[in-house]
């Protein structure tokens, strides 16, 4: 089973199109990530969710909104995407001060 | 705030030689320090997490050393083989479990056989 699994695997969709990714984690954690990877392979926090709550929010335009309807799920919506969100996107999960797991990643492409 | 960087940015070795990835880091309030590999399209493996309190964690052909006085971390891999051709990644915890990591750009290894 995977223990972290996020869709779609790939995602290409028009400028300012809204869209949502899916991050789901079948290991029982308290803590869910969200990572951006660039262009450059430069892997960057976006959010973290602990407890349904979010806990951190680093410098993310407000198009992102991170959604957690449960423990064991945290979902991306983006609204309005632009060509420099084109990246691939990682969800994570952990226990507190414990090993991060990464999803496989989800590719986006805005076209 | 916590930057990291990995040195060198590229590596290419003959198989069988034992070889080290060096990592440093600007904030020594580190909380752990966790190396992962990245294949090519894939996610990220965790390989070895190092909690600010260690100074050192095996798996296997794998050591990981944390030495937060001069802000540096290692990976040592032993007997490199084609396989471990990869991306490695250091990243640094902040803080008590709920923060994101701060990555480095990576060390693109390659093994030659």
């Amino acid at each position: 089973d995977t223990a972290v699994s996020q869709t779609p695997k790939y995602l290409v969709t028009q400028m300012g199109n809204d869209k949502s990714i899916k991050c789901e984690q079948n290991l029982g954690h308290d803590t869910m990530y969200w990572y951006k990877q660039d262009s450059k392979k430069f892997l960057k926090i976006m959010f973290s969710y602990n407890n349904k709550e979010l806990i951190i929010n680093e410098t993310v335009p407000n198009r992102f909104s991170p959604k957690s309807p449960d423990k064991a799920h945290l979902n991306l919506h983006i609204n309005s995407l632009e060509l420099g969100d084109s990246a691939v996107y990682f969800c994570a999960s952990s226990l507190p001060n414990g090993i991060q797991y990464f999803g496989a990643g989800t590719r986006l492409s805005v076209l | 705030k916590q930057e990291v960087t990995q040195i060198p940015a590229a590596l290419s070795v003959p198989e069988g030689e034992n070889l080290v990835l060096n990592c440093s880091f600007t904030d020594s309030a580190i909380y752990n320090l966790q190396w992962f590999r990245q294949d090519p399209g894939k996610g990220l493996t965790s390989l070895l997490l190092i909690q600010s309190s260690q100074r050192e964690q095996t798996s296997g052909r794998l050591n990981a050393s944390l030495d937060k006085s001069s802000g540096r971390s290692t990976l040592y891999i032993a007997a490199s083989q084609p396989g471990d051709s990869a991306t490695y990644l250091c990243a640094g915890g902040a803080g008590g479990g709920a923060d994101g990591l701060t990555f480095g750009k990576g060390t693109h290894l390659i093994i030659q056989p």
